[in-house]
């Protein structure tokens, strides 16, 4: 199956906002809602830090929103902080295979 | 709490076998559908199989389809991935995840790395 498209980096500033797309497909992101994203520190496990497009699990900062708009899904991190930086996946329920996909991968730096 | 904690991992030859654990507690196991994800080092995710509540629907990725194999007790709140016919690409940090079929994994385990290696 193939990957949801990320770009490879963003970086910001402590206090600024950043946002990391998720570009897919009619088959994918733009067909359904059960779009996620999962942010992960180097040796560690993926953490949900939002489902369903748009909504954050208990205990998830507001700082991190996200939305789509057609086949393009967007992960916001605002007020960038040093324990944001880690590497962030969007994942995606898709009708072209039986398991669902996974985004690139994009490394946050935080500057 | 739920805890998900996999077992299993090693070094292993190409073409032979390894069969992973995944304890899960914290939880009523039996009312979740589980899942399996692998990361090769330095890369991306990959979405390896699913397992419904009761294990009698299971879907896996056409890169391990015939040579992985997912199950379950449910007795044992145990999740299990047999793996046989190991190449070198298999190579990886395999991860239980809890989440339902096409949707999100909102717990995962720690991991535990596959080497396949002569």
């Amino acid at each position: 199956q193939s990957a949801l498209t990320q770009p490879a980096s963003v970086s910001g500033s402590p206090g600024q906002s950043i946002t990391i797309s998720c570009t897919g497909t009619s088959s994918d992101i733009g067909g359904y809602n059960f779009v996620s994203w999962y942010k992960q520190h180097p040796g560690k496990a993926p953490k949900l830090i939002i489902y369903d497009v748009s909504h954050r699990p208990s205990g998830i900062s507001n700082r991190f929103s996200a939305s789509k708009s057609g086949n393009t899904a967007s992960l916001t991190i605002s007020g960038l902080q040093a324990e944001d930086e880690a590497d962030y996946y969007c994942s995606s329920y898709t009708s072209t295979t039986t398991l669902g996909v996974f985004g690139t991968g994009t490394t946050v730096t935080v500057l | 709490e739920v805890h998900l904690v996999e077992s299993g991992g090693g070094l292993v030859q190409p073409g032979g076998s390894l069969r992973l654990s995944c304890a899960a507690s914290g939880f009523t196991f039996s009312t979740y559908e589980m899942n399996w994800v692998r990361q090769a080092p330095g890369k991306g995710l990959e979405w390896l199989s699913y397992i419904s509540r009761s294990g009698t629907t299971i879907y896996d990725a056409d890169s391990v389809k015939g040579r992985f194999t997912i199950s379950r007790d449910n007795a044992k709140d145990s999740l299990y991935l047999q793996m046989n016919s190991l190449r070198a690409g298999d190579t990886a940090v395999y991860f239980c995840a809890r989440g339902r079929f096409g949707d999100y994994f909102d717990h995962w385990g720690q991991g535990t790395l596959v080497t396949v290696s002569s």
